[in-house]
């Protein structure tokens, strides 16, 4: 089982929408969470982190689950500028040096 | 501020031969990485260095090896490269906040 896991989409939105998209990690012990953003042929950046009392950074909202173990993030009022694949990231338990990947979640806004 | 640079940008090699991959970040991190990237895939860690001096593997070392050369430096090497190495490689550095990533280099192998 992978231990970061994501929804690839592509979320094909209008300008203006909203959009929201998950992703589950397996280790229960993991205990920093992130949202980086990829665009196309480039290297990926740190969007926000993920705090346990969900965080809020302009349009973007971001909500962590330890029950449930899932990580959320949401844009709001999207821009054509948020087409990207946002990955999803968690700090591996042993080491918070070392981080782990989903494969991302394509958002493509249209106009 | 250049941040984190990779060279090169793109390479094909035939099977069988070598290169390194140079990378370096003038951000004074301790720790730095280096990643390779494959279609559907997340970003999965070659090897890593906490600090100057020390390296160690990640999950996909196979075929690889690293030299941390000072603290800004950190190479990637294939000795011998095979059709399973071409990928996005990308190397970063990070504080305790975030990673920084260079702009990656592609390479082919052929």
């Amino acid at each position: 089982r992978k231990e970061v896991e994501q929804d690839p989409g592509p979320f094909n939105v209008p300008e203006g929408a909203t959009v929201a998209f998950n992703c589950t990690y397996s280790n229960s012990a993991s205990q920093s969470f992130f949202w980086y953003r990829q665009d196309c042929r480039k290297e990926p950046k740190l969007l926000m982190s993920v705090y346990s009392s969900g965080n809020e950074d302009g349009r973007f909202t971001a909500q962590l689950n330890r029950a449930s173990q899932y990580i959320s993030l949401l844009i709001r009022d999207s821009k054509l500028s948020d087409s990207a694949t946002y990955l999803c990231v968690v700090t591996l338990p042993a080491d918070d040096y070392k981080l782990s990947f989903g494969a991302g979640t394509t958002v493509t806004v249209r106009a | 501020n250049a941040g984190v640079t990779q060279t090169p940008k793109f390479q094909v090699l035939k099977t069988g031969q070598s290169m390194t991959l140079q990378c370096a970040q003038d951000m004074n991190h301790n720790s730095m990485y280096w990643y390779r990237q494959d279609p559907g895939m997340g970003l999965r860690l070659i090897y890593y260095s906490a600090s100057e001096g020390t390296t160690d593997k990640g999950e996909v070392p196979n075929g690889y090896n690293v030299s941390r050369l000072n603290k800004r430096e950190f190479s990637l090497r294939l000795e011998s490269a095979a059709p399973s190495q071409t990928s996005v490689y990308f190397c970063a550095s990070s504080d305790i906040y975030e990673q920084y990533f260079g702009p990656g280099t592609r390479l082919t192998v052929t």
